[in-house]
């Protein structure tokens, strides 16, 4: 198994500002995504964050707007840019472990005012 | 592109009754197929999967079923219990995609003590 923890678990961020998620597993994980999660909808997939190159984005997300890091094999960043109301949503880390099990992290929650 | 839908948006239940919730998909080239189940204020939680070359899947107390013929999966959950009262969502990858999921719209399940 694999336990992530997302930080901040949830923020408040005034318009026009940019927020990081964190996104740490504890253990080496092959492949890590992220997912939003707008109010009372389901999962969409924002990109693959890939290990030592850029990530890989979905259609409808750019990388000037959710800039992704991935140092490690343990460890991701998401960053929201110049942020408005309606990118309040629950982001969501998963991983794939090496045995092929998918997990997800708890969220984090943005509210933009 | 692909798409994932679910029949019913919400089901109520009494407690101890059976519960089926049902997802129809588009892309027949999806191969492996997962249930979640979602409470308030946290990530998505792993409930059973199926690969395609498979009809039938048994958990505790969970069974999935699943019609390649016309695109469809379910979720059983027997004697249902207040505790199973979430949102319950489907979601599908195929081929290379291991761990990029396309998610359904959710159902919301409530059960009656």
């Amino acid at each position: 198994s694999a336990v992530i923890s997302q930080k901040p678990s949830r923020d408040i961020c005034q318009r026009g500002t940019s927020l990081t998620i964190q996104c740490q597993v504890d253990s080496q994980v092959t492949m890590m995504f992220w997912y939003r999660q707008q109010p009372g909808q389901s999962l969409t997939l924002i990109a693959t964050a890939n290990q030592g190159s850029e990530a890989t984005y979905e259609s409808g997300f750019v990388i000037d707007k959710f800039p992704i890091s991935r140092p490690n094999l343990t460890f991701s960043t998401l960053t929201v840019s110049n942020m408005s109301p309606e990118d309040s949503s629950i982001y969501l880390c998963s991983v794939v472990t090496g045995a092929g099990e998918l997990f997800f992290g708890e969220g984090s929650r943005l509210t933009v005012l | 592109g692909e798409s994932v839908g679910l029949h019913l948006p919400t089901l109520s239940v009494q407690e101890g009754d059976n519960s089926i919730i049902n997802c129809a998909y588009s892309n027949s080239a999806s191969d492996y197929f997962i249930w979640y189940k979602q409470e308030s204020g946290k990530g998505p939680q792993f409930i059973i999967d199926i690969r395609s070359n498979m009809d039938k899947r048994q958990g505790q107390r969970v069974t999935v079923l699943l019609n390649k013929t016309v695109k469809h999966l379910s979720l059983q959950i027997a004697a249902t219990q207040p505790g199973d009262s979430a949102v319950y969502f489907c979601a599908l990858a195929g081929g290379t995609s291991y761990g990029k999921l396309t998610f359904g719209q959710g159902t919301i399940l409530t059960v009656h003590p």
